[in-house]
């Protein structure tokens, strides 16, 4: 079963608009919450991480808001340019676990 | 100077053949990984290995076998393929005991069967 749920699978953002990816966990042991931006053809990177002692990270134009008591965390990618245009995937881990557990991935593309 | 590295990048093979996928770091990790990014583009970990020692063996069938020759080396050797194994397989690699845990992956291996 998938620990992390992500919505919405694909989004379309005009340059210069916001794009908004939600992900929810049910385990509450998770304490570290990374996102990667997968370009095609190539493989995953990490893009910003957060960690539930804090409600928001930000760096540059992305942005990681946190809700602890709702399970819930969302990427905002401020600005939109064609070159965010990418999948991008949550994921939650615990602890000193090896095991990262990804979200589904939403296709973010993003028009000029 | 690529940090993680897979071989080959592309693997068109016929159902029932045996293949092997090789994968070496740089990044002076202790920690290297399998997963396996399926059509829909989910993303599964397979394998974990810890210097050396498999430590995390997802539900994959037994015709999938890892082997860690040393920290840097990773490779997976798949027999008896089927037409379901076509996927990318990402190598990836980590350090323990950090607080980030940032898990570095390589370009994939596409393979498809055929």
């Amino acid at each position: 079963q998938q620990q992390v749920k992500q919505s919405p699978q694909s989004l379309i953002v005009q340059k210069g608009g916001i794009s908004i990816i939600n992900c929810a966990y049910e385990n509450t042991a998770f304490d570290y919450f990374p996102w990667y931006q997968q370009f095609p053809g190539k493989g995953p990177a990490l893009l910003i991480a957060i960690r539930p002692d804090v409600s928001e990270k930000k760096e540059g134009r992305f942005t990681i808001s946190f809700n602890k008591s709702a399970k819930q965390f969302s990427l905002h990618i401020m600005d939109s340019q064609p070159g965010d245009s990418a999948t991008y995937f949550c994921a939650a881990s615990l602890g000193n676990d090896y095991k990262l557990s990804f979200g589904a991935g939403t296709t973010v593309t993003v028009r000029a | 100077d690529t940090a993680v590295s897979q071989t080959p990048k592309y693997l068109v093979t016929q159902m029932g053949n045996d293949k092997s996928i090789k994968c070496e770091q740089n990044l002076g990790h202790d920690t290297m990984y399998w997963y396996k990014q399926d059509s829909k583009k989910f993303l599964k970990i397979m394998f974990s290995y810890n210097n050396k020692e498999l430590i995390i063996n997802e539900t994959v069938p037994n015709r999938f076998s890892p082997k860690s020759p040393d920290k840097a080396h990773l490779n997976l050797h798949i027999n008896s393929l089927e037409l379901g194994d076509s996927a990318v397989y990402f190598c990836a690699s980590s350090v323990t005991g950090t607080k980030k845990n940032t898990i570095y992956f390589g370009e994939g291996s596409w393979l498809t069967v055929v």
